[in-house]
Parts: C-alpha cells; sequence; structure tokens
C-alpha cells in the first residue's frame, strides 16, 4: 500500500505563512477528500481540516486547506508557538483503506 | 461529550494474541463506522482497519490482514481488534477513532475524536 508523500519538517517565525504539501495519485487524492489531522506533542491526533477545506468549529482561521488534481495543501497563517506539532493528510484510497501521508513535523523558530 | 477510551494493550511475545477494545459515549455508536490507527514509537500514523456500522462492510490494512481482525457489538457501544500472530512491528500505540459516515470507505469522511490510544509492545 502507498503512502501520501509529505515534507519531513517545515518551519517559520511567528506571524510567518507556513505551507504544507501532501502529494498522491488518481486513485486517492485524485478522486477522493483529503483530511488534516494535527497531534501535538504527545497527545492523540486532532481533526484540523475535512473535506479538503473545512475547518471543524473551535479550530482558528489561520487554518486552511486546499486541494487540486492528486496534490492537496495545508496552510497556517500568522504561525503561533502552539502550532507546533505534527501534521497529517488523510485520502481514502480506491482498494478501500485509509492512507495518512507521511507527517510533517512544523516548528516555530 | 463524546468520547473513545482504548484498553488492552500490554506486552506480548511474538506469535501470541492480544484483545483491544474501545469503549465509545457521548453519540449514538452505531450510527457511525469505526476504526483503528496505529503509530509505532517515533513514526507516522498508520490505518489498520475500519467496520461499517452494523459490521456489514471491514477493511484491512495488507499489513495485519488475515492477523488481525475488527468486530463491534454495538448493544455494548464498544468496538475490538482482535490480534493475533503478533509481531516486532505491531508494537505501537493503537488509536480507537470516529468515523463521520456510517459507511467504511465513503467519501467525504473523515475521523472525529481519536481516543487516547493503548500502547502494545510485542517482545520477547
Amino acid at each position: 500500500q502507498s503512502v501520501l508523500t509529505q515534507p519531513p519538517s517545515a518551519s517559520g517565525t511567528p506571524g510567518q505563512r507556513v505551507t504544507i504539501s501532501c502529494s498522491g495519485s488518481s486513485s486517492n487524492i485524485g478522486s477522493n477528500t483529503v483530511n488534516w489531522y494535527q497531534q501535538l506533542p504527545g497527545t492523540a491526533p486532532k481533526l484540523l481540516i475535512y473535506s479538503n477545506n473545512q475547518r471543524p468549529s473551535g479550530v482558528p482561521d489561520r487554518f486552511s486547506g486546499s486541494k487540486s488534481g492528486t496534490s492537496a495543501s495545508l496552510a497556517i497563517s500568522g504561525l503561533q508557538s502552539e502550532d507546533e506539532a505534527d501534521y497529517y493528510c488523510a485520502a481514502w484510497d480506491d482498494s478501500l483503506n485509509v492512507l495518512f501521508g507521511t507527517g510533517t513535523k512544523v516548528t516555530v523558530l | 461529550e463524546v468520547q473513545l477510551v482504548e484498553s488492552g494493550g500490554g506486552l506480548v511475545q511474538p506469535g501470541r494474541s492480544l484483545r483491544l477494545s474501545c469503549a465509545a459515549s457521548g453519540f449514538t455508536f452505531d450510527d457511525y463506522a469505526m476504526h483503528w490507527v496505529r503509530q509505532a514509537p517515533g513514526k507516522g500514523l498508520e490505518w489498520v482497519s475500519g467496520i461499517s456500522w452494523n459490521s456489514g462492510s471491514i477493511g484491512y490494512a495488507d499489513s495485519v490482514k488475515g492477523r488481525f481482525t475488527i468486530s463491534r457489538d454495538n448493544a455494548k457501544n464498544s468496538l475490538y481488534l482482535q490480534m493475533n500472530s503478533l509481531r516486532a512491528e505491531d508494537t505501537a500505540l493503537y488509536y480507537c477513532a470516529k468515523d463521520s459516515h456510517l459507511m467504511v470507505g465513503a467519501t467525504p469522511s473523515w475521523f472525529d475524536p481519536w481516543g487516547q490510544g493503548t500502547l502494545v509492545t510485542v517482545s520477547s
């Protein structure tokens, strides 16, 4: 089974904009929606973005998602220290498996 | 408040079995599909298995197919994972997660919330 490819790390200073990419294929991102999960250190993952670009209630609007073709992106505008975490994209694959991205560690400098 | 509480993890020898449980509360359990996701120490997330609301549709990752069995008891608001023939590479924190849909594989769908996880260590 394949995974979705993310950069291993991303960083920025407070207030900056950080973007994380998620690359898949026609059988997963290309034909299904993308979700993003945030995992703060030592905690369980939490839903951050669903259906490509929707924010659950309580998620700050500095987090946004987008999808184009077989890739998706998560943007964090106005980076804050509490955003330091691991971020994972996820999508169903046509083989009826959920694929998670390789994960991106965001560091606030 | 929606809550998922996993239990049943522990230290087990290679080749042995273990059964994980996930107790759900705060929502109508049989209205949603449920999943198990694991995370090896210091590694990323890996989907393990999912089950539809009525157990009619079940999926497994290739890495556990034939060894693990997912099940649910809607009367007890509980999700289970029977893990047989355990290997060292099965060592991980196992999370239970609620799907947003009643069917496995529906799109759009997402996992929310997740439990805190139960640790499984396979070692001699």
